[in-house]
């Protein structure tokens, strides 16, 4: 079956205890993009790959970092993880850049981190 | 940053009527325009998209209105169902090297049975 699949699904940790948010997708696709989800202010990007080895900043990249060493992961790394990146994450990807109707983003089923 | 503004931030619409979910955008450039459904507990998904060389683009019980002139496109769900209640999020993008899709703040629909 097609998907993107995240892990892990919840997360609590503490103020600066570094995490990982797993990101794998098995389309081949060679789009994809972390987002995160807050109430009243919808789905922001925090960076997006066009491919192995190119990434690049979206609209919300402070606190954290991306890798894209295969074409199938996209990891999301929040090295010092502070309160305000308590969320709702998704990861997407697309062939295109999920701009056309014939690729689509595909999003994963999220991951609830709380930072306490 | 290009806008897409989204309203309302939430809406209740009974079995059977129609729900209605408008977006506004600034950037003439952009010519592609998705919305993406949201159910609890899921990732959005792709429902329906429209290009703006047409002005309205239906399938089945969902279609997308869309007027160039005041930058503004339109969800309409006829004969709402308890089943369409989920998040609804308008997005818009531009063709060009960089350019990725721009979301709206989106929409919370219940339809009460």
């Amino acid at each position: 079956e097609a998907q993107v699949t995240q892990n892990p699904r919840y997360l609590i940790t503490v103020t600066g205890k570094k995490l990982t948010v797993t990101c794998s997708q098995n389309m081949n696709h060679e789009y994809m993009s972390w987002y995160r989800q807050d109430p009243g202010l919808g789905l922001r990007q925090i960076y997006y790959s066009m491919n192995v080895e190119v990434t690049d900043k979206g609209d919300v990249p402070e606190g954290y970092k991306v890798s894209r060493k295969e074409k199938r992961n996209f990891p999301l790394i929040l090295e010092s993880p502070s309160p305000n990146q308590t969320s709702l994450y998704f990861c997407a990807s697309s062939q295109g850049k999920g701009d056309r109707v014939n690729s689509p983003l595909h999003f994963g089923n999220g991951t609830r981190l709380t930072v306490t | 940053q290009q806008q897409v503004k989204q309203s309302p931030q939430s809406l209740i619409v009974q079995k059977g009527g129609i729900s209605i979910i408008n977006c506004a955008y600034e950037n003439t450039a952009f010519d592609y325009f998705p919305w993406y459904q949201q159910f609890p507990g899921k990732g959005p998904a792709l429902l329906i998209a429209i290009r703006p060389d047409v002005s309205e683009k239906k399938e089945g019980r969902f279609t997308i209105s869309f007027n160039k002139s005041a930058k503004q496109f339109s969800l309409h769900i006829m004969d709402s169902q308890p089943g369409d209640s989920a998040t609804y999020f308008c997005a818009a993008s531009m063709d060009s090297g960089y350019s990725t899709l721009t979301f709206g703040k989106g929409t919370m629909l219940l339809v009460s049975p």
